[in-house]
């Protein structure tokens, strides 16, 4: 299974300041039939599903504000947060859907500092 | 609008048997890739079973396979995932995942299974 390695675990941002997740696949997740990365982004909040942020890597979903984006490519992928707002303290998992069975990173806990 | 609505959640005792369903609406779901993922207490998301349309396909992790086992009702728009020999450690919320379509990844709620005698 590829594993997927985020970092770092926990972050503690001032309000307005960015903040930066980085996530490491084990193999490529690049298909070089389409050129996308098989890559997505969560948020997930205490009591709630994941919510999707980002998808191939970069492509925001509709209504997530544009202070998320996502880069990298192959292996080595970034969640950046711009300005932090208070409503983005969250747990923020990383996933694969190249291959079966998807894999998830072990996410990382952002706060307010 | 897309709903996903799992069901089936319970206490449950060790070795114990339980069939959670997944009621699907507001779109085509016999189009759709659909997937199941849990979440143990305070614990990362964990791959269980995928299964393509018509149920042609199915894809797994190996944790859960011999034991659970994931299927679907395109008449009914119902995904299901049945779980026997339960362990205490398959406590969890489990969630069901449609792929593609509108949104690339949709999220029911979740329906949490403890086992625990």
């Amino acid at each position: 299974d590829i594993m997927m390695t985020q970092s770092p675990d926990s972050l503690a941002v001032s309000l307005g300041e960015r903040a930066t997740i980085t996530c490491k696949s084990s193999q490529s997740v690049l298909y070089s039939s389409n050129n996308y990365n098989y890559i997505a982004w969560y948020q997930q909040k205490p009591g709630q599903p994941p919510k999707l942020l980002i998808y191939w890597a970069s492509i925001r979903e509709s209504g997530v504000p544009d202070r998320f984006s996502g880069s990298g490519s192959e292996t080595d992928f970034t969640l950046t947060i711009s300005s932090l707002q208070a409503e983005d303290v969250a747990v923020y998992y990383c996933q694969q859907y190249y291959y079966t069975p998807w894999t998830f990173g072990q996410g990382t806990n952002v706060e307010i500092k | 609008e897309v709903q996903l609505v799992e069901s089936g959640g319970a206490l449950v005792q060790p070795g114990g048997s339980l069939r959670l369903s997944c009621s699907a609406s507001g779109f085509t779901f016999s189009a759709h890739n659909m997937h199941w993922v849990r979440q143990a207490p305070g614990k990362g998301l964990e791959y269980l079973f995928g299964i393509s349309p018509n149920g042609r396909d199915t894809f797994y992790a190996g944790s859960v396979r011999g034991r659970f086992a994931i299927s679907r009702d395109d008449s009914k728009s119902t995904l299901y995932l049945q779980m026997s020999s339960l362990r205490t450690d398959d406590t969890a919320v489990y969630y069901c995942v449609k792929e593609g379509g509108t949104h690339m990844f949709y999220w029911g709620q979740g329906t949490l299974i403890t086992v625990s005698s």
